[in-house]
């Protein structure tokens, strides 16, 4: 599976929009970007997943770049309670014997 | 919907005993389960990847014998850390794979903190 590479720390006013971006240069075609948040010792959240389009849901949007290297992750209003670390994972269906590994993520503070 | 949960959310053993920690899928059918490990201020590391009615698969340099992992229905699985040390503690979160949804989509238990003294 592609590497993916996080800044390691941002900062966030709360109710601003909150832009956590995400390289995955070497990414294949059939590998999917997946998006995962974990708040202080809890079990990771998923948030979205796309693969070439961009993807919206009730959580976020993933703008994903049209040469797949890169992906951008939106929370449009984010809140105290978004503050968390926000991964960003690579990696090819479960059928084809993916796994989710997990890199260092982005640790977001949203600030009042 | 989707939901898998952990059981004990915390346990504190001796060291040398066995500690034996449950996964379940409490809406869905999980056919494949998977172990992860994480220690203070890292990522998540996945231990293993286990499939219902037959051995899991580890991943490189995880010990099969002293992390035992048995996924006996299509709604538990369950993790026993053998002669448990102190370097064992740790935060061990399981997920799930809902494969009636298509199955891309994985979801994490809450964890078990286990402290071992």
């Amino acid at each position: 599976d592609a590497k993916t590479t996080q800044p390691p720390s941002m900062d966030c006013a709360e109710g601003r929009a909150a832009n956590l971006p995400c390289n995955h240069s070497t990414i294949s075609g059939n590998e999917y970007v997946y998006w995962y948040r974990q708040i202080h010792s809890q079990g990771p959240q998923y948030i979205i997943h796309g693969l070439k389009n961009n993807e919206t849901n009730e959580m976020a949007s993933l703008i994903i770049t049209e040469d797949r290297k890169s992906s951008t992750l939106i929370l449009p209003h984010a809140t105290l309670r978004d503050t968390a670390v926000y991964y960003c994972i690579v990696r090819v269906g479960y059928n084809q014997g993916g796994k989710l590994i997990f890199g260092q993520g982005t640790e977001l503070s949203v600030k009042p | 919907g989707a939901v898998v949960s952990q059981h004990p959310s915390r346990v504190i053993c001796k060291s040398g005993t066995s500690v034996k920690i449950e996964c379940r899928s409490l809406d869905f059918q999980a056919t494949t389960m998977f172990w992860y490990r994480q220690f203070p201020k890292q990522s998540l590391m996945l231990m293993a990847t286990s499939n219902e009615g037959s051995k899991a698969t580890y991943e490189q340099g995880v010990e099969k014998d002293k992390f035992l992992i048995n996924h006996a229905s299509l709604t538990l699985s369950t993790l026993t850390v053998t002669s448990a040390h102190p370097e064992d503690s740790s935060f061990y979160i399981c997920s799930a794979r809902d494969a009636a949804s298509g199955g891309n989509e994985q979801f994490f238990g809450p964890g078990t903190r286990l402290t071992v003294l």
